[in-house]
């Protein structure tokens, strides 16, 4: 079974700061994607990111960027010029090819507040 | 194009009596997956819907069921009601139910059980 570790259960940053948050998983995949989703306070959960093992490059969305290392199992999400919207729920998530449908596994989550 | 949307958003049951959380996916999603939520575990995969089939199943008790329809709406039901069923419930659709593609959360259910 695939788990999903996010070390890191609250954080906080200075609004324009950069700010990294940690996540581990482990699996026996060689192909898999991964994820960042945020959790405002109103609870609608958002895509922040998202990778495939196979691609080397690690992605970037605007001010949001990972750095994913396949090897070590590790996919840190970094948020450059934290503003104060960025306050949420943090989790990380793992998915696989299953032959029977889809699930995705999600770490703890880590808390993050930006502060003024 | 509109999200995906939950109904009810909040609900209040007392124990063993039992609910249904409706979701609606994105338009033209096939795929719809249900998620609980709780401080204590964190989020639970429940089950997966693909053209009306159930494809997947988390590790929850039978009192969890669900189904989905031909319009791809999806519901869920918890029977005989207990106090850790307290949680807020997840839908989440995908476009093709592809293990490629990225799932859509809603806004949630919060159900409380007294």
């Amino acid at each position: 079974a695939q788990t999903v570790t996010q070390s890191q259960p609250e954080m906080s940053v200075q609004e324009a700061e950069t700010v990294t948050l940690s996540c581990t998983y482990d699996t026996s995949e060689s192909n898999y994607y991964l994820f960042w989703y945020k959790q405002p306070p109103s609870r609608q959960m958002i895509l922040v990111i998202r990778q495939e093992a196979y691609k080397q490059q690690n992605a970037t969305e605007n001010r949001f960027s990972v750095n994913f290392q396949k090897a070590a199992k590790s996919f840190s999400l970094k948020i450059s010029d934290s503003q104060l919207g960025d306050t949420a729920m943090y989790f990380c998530a793992f998915m696989k090819h299953v032959s029977a449908g889809n699930m995705l596994t999600f770490g703890g989550g880590t808390r993050l507040m930006v502060k003024p | 194009k509109a999200g995906v949307t939950q109904t009810p958003r909040y609900l209040i049951k007392t124990r063993g009596q039992q609910v249904t959380l409706s979701c609606s996916p994105i338009s033209g999603h096939r795929s719809v997956s249900w998620y609980q939520q709780t401080p204590g575990q964190g989020l639970q995969f429940l089950f997966e819907y693909f053209s009306e089939t159930q494809r997947n199943k988390g590790n929850f008790p039978g009192r969890f069921s669900g189904r989905q329809f031909s319009n791809s709406r999806s519901e869920m039901n918890v029977s005989t009601l207990e106090l850790g069923d307290s949680a807020l419930y997840l839908c989440a659709s995908s476009p093709s139910g592809s293990w490629t593609d990225t799932q859509y959360f809603g806004p949630g259910t919060r159900l409380t059980v007294l």
